[in-house]
């Protein structure tokens, strides 16, 4: 079975120019996350999708980013304009539902570097 | 809110000794945990899972971690250390009411094994 695909792996954009993230989920799987990974730090969730519905999007900040997740399966997150700060690792994850035991399964992540 | 801490942000064994990676937990409703390992420039893998069936969780790669409700504690151990469990290690507790399912990491322990 596919694992959860992410594209690109890596990414270098001067600031202020837009840049947009893939991610394909496991087959099946009706929940999707987009989580942010700062340098020696966990992962913080940016959005939840469940299929095509953003359930949770609270910590996504609204006025550079936004995603979609057209027909429920994959899902793009984009960043318009990209500031420095950006830089990081965008991480897609996705799991059958959203029980609080449901095991997230994540991709390798997109690595953002802003100059 | 639900947290998560990680004591110690990099711990160093040297191979064939034991592996104890410490977490605690804040929740005010019984918890489900996680430990997910991060090999470098990949995305997180699932070692176990705690979901209240058993205080002692056993996992992959001879991981295991006990869940201590009396020390909100549910850290992972692993006997003899292996080259190959350099990583590193992030628990993680599942949120509830409108962030149910969603993941809130602590911010990782990096583990070194010496030769």
């Amino acid at each position: 079975e596919a694992g959860v695909v992410q594209s690109p792996r890596y990414k270098i954009i001067e600031k202020k120019q837009p840049v947009a993230f893939w991610c394909n989920p496991i087959s099946g799987h009706n929940t999707l996350y987009w989580y942010l990974q700062n340098l020696g730090q966990g992962p913080e969730l940016l959005i939840r999708y469940e299929n095509e519905e953003a359930v949770d999007d609270s910590q996504l900040p609204k006025d550079r980013f936004s995603a979609e997740r057209l027909k429920g399966v994959d899902s793009t997150l984009k960043i318009q304009p990209a500031e420095l700060g950006d830089s990081a690792v965008y991480l897609c994850a996705s799991s059958l539902g959203r029980q609080q035991q449901e095991t997230q399964y994540f991709g390798p992540g997109t690595r953002l570097l802003v100059l | 809110a639900q947290s998560v801490t990680q004591l110690g942000s990099h711990v160093s064994v040297s191979e064939g000794a034991l592996v104890l990676l410490r977490c605690n937990y804040s929740s005010s409703v019984p918890p489900y945990l996680f430990w997910y390992v991060q090999y470098p420039n990949q995305g997180l893998q699932l070692l176990l899972k705690y979901t209240s069936a058993a205080t002692l969780v056993k996992g992959i790669n001879g991981f295991e971690a006990e869940f201590k409700k009396s020390e909100t504690s549910f850290h992972l151990t692993k006997p003899s250390a292996h080259m190959s469990d350099a990583a590193e290690y992030f628990c993680a507790v599942t949120g509830y009411g409108g962030s149910q399912g969603n993941l809130i990491f602590g911010k990782g322990t990096k583990l070194s094994v010496k030769p």
